[in-house]
């Protein structure tokens, strides 16, 4: 399958700094990139949707000035958690598709820790 | 909009036995139905998914799924299953034009020796 990378794997922060997470695809061109945070032992919530060159397309109840996401190139969507707090902390999951394709292929997640 | 229901939050099961994993969706428009498998702290690995034709659909892993559309199942087998099947297993659905997927709660598959 497609390969899909994230940095960083894990993050540690203070409360009020701002994290910026990279998902790249790196063998194929991704069109969409979508966000999803996964809380322990609990299903993946997509956040948001990103087309490339566009704005991203944010789900009911994700807070768009919270996590700001940018998707500039067809290879790289980034998530900037700003002023991080700790209900913050979670894992951040994304995916990649490109074209004609129906299947999201997965990063690996980062998981984020706000002291 | 589509929903996911997978029926069995915890399956464990010993090593070589089959397994079965329950997957129904809803939907008002026609799907694409996804499995995924997800490792301790990592993200998710598609292990097989049906977008049309045959209903019997064959994975990685030695994993296949059937897609029974009178009863809006997709529900994942494996004959004999190994320790290294212990994982999350994610059932998933799109549509077949929004490309965004809604994803069960999970079945957590531990396998004993």
């Amino acid at each position: 399958g497609a390969v899909v990378s994230q940095h960083p794997s894990r993050v540690i922060c203070k409360s009020g700094t701002s994290v910026k997470i990279e998902c790249r695809s790196l063998d194929f061109q991704a069109t969409t990139m979508f966000w999803y945070r996964q809380f322990p032992k609990k299903s993946l919530m997509l956040m948001a949707t990103s087309n490339e060159g566009s704005k991203a397309t944010y789900e009911q109840g994700v807070e768009k000035d919270k996590f700001l996401i940018n998707h500039a190139s067809l290879t790289l969507s980034t998530l900037t958690v700003t002023s991080a707090h700790p209900e913050d902390s979670s894992f951040y999951i994304c995916s990649s598709r490109g074209g004609l394709q129906e299947t999201q292929y997965f990063g690996p997640g980062t998981r984020l820790l706000v002291l | 909009a589509q929903s996911v229901t997978q029926l069995d939050s915890q399956v464990p099961v010993f090593e070589e036995a089959p397994v079965e994993l329950r997957c129904n969706y809803s939907s008002s428009v026609s799907v694409y139905l996804f499995w995924y498998v997800q490792y301790p702290n990592q993200g998710l690995q598609l292990l097989l998914k049906y977008l049309s034709g045959s209903t019997l659909v064959k994975g990685i892993n030695g994993f296949e799924a059937e897609f029974n559309k009178s009863q809006t199942s997709f529900h994942l087998r494996k004959p004999s299953v190994h320790i290294s099947d212990t994982a999350e297993y994610f059932c998933a659905v799109s549509g077949r034009n929004d490309y965004k997927l809604s994803f069960g709660a999970g079945t957590t598959v531990t396998v004993r020796a």
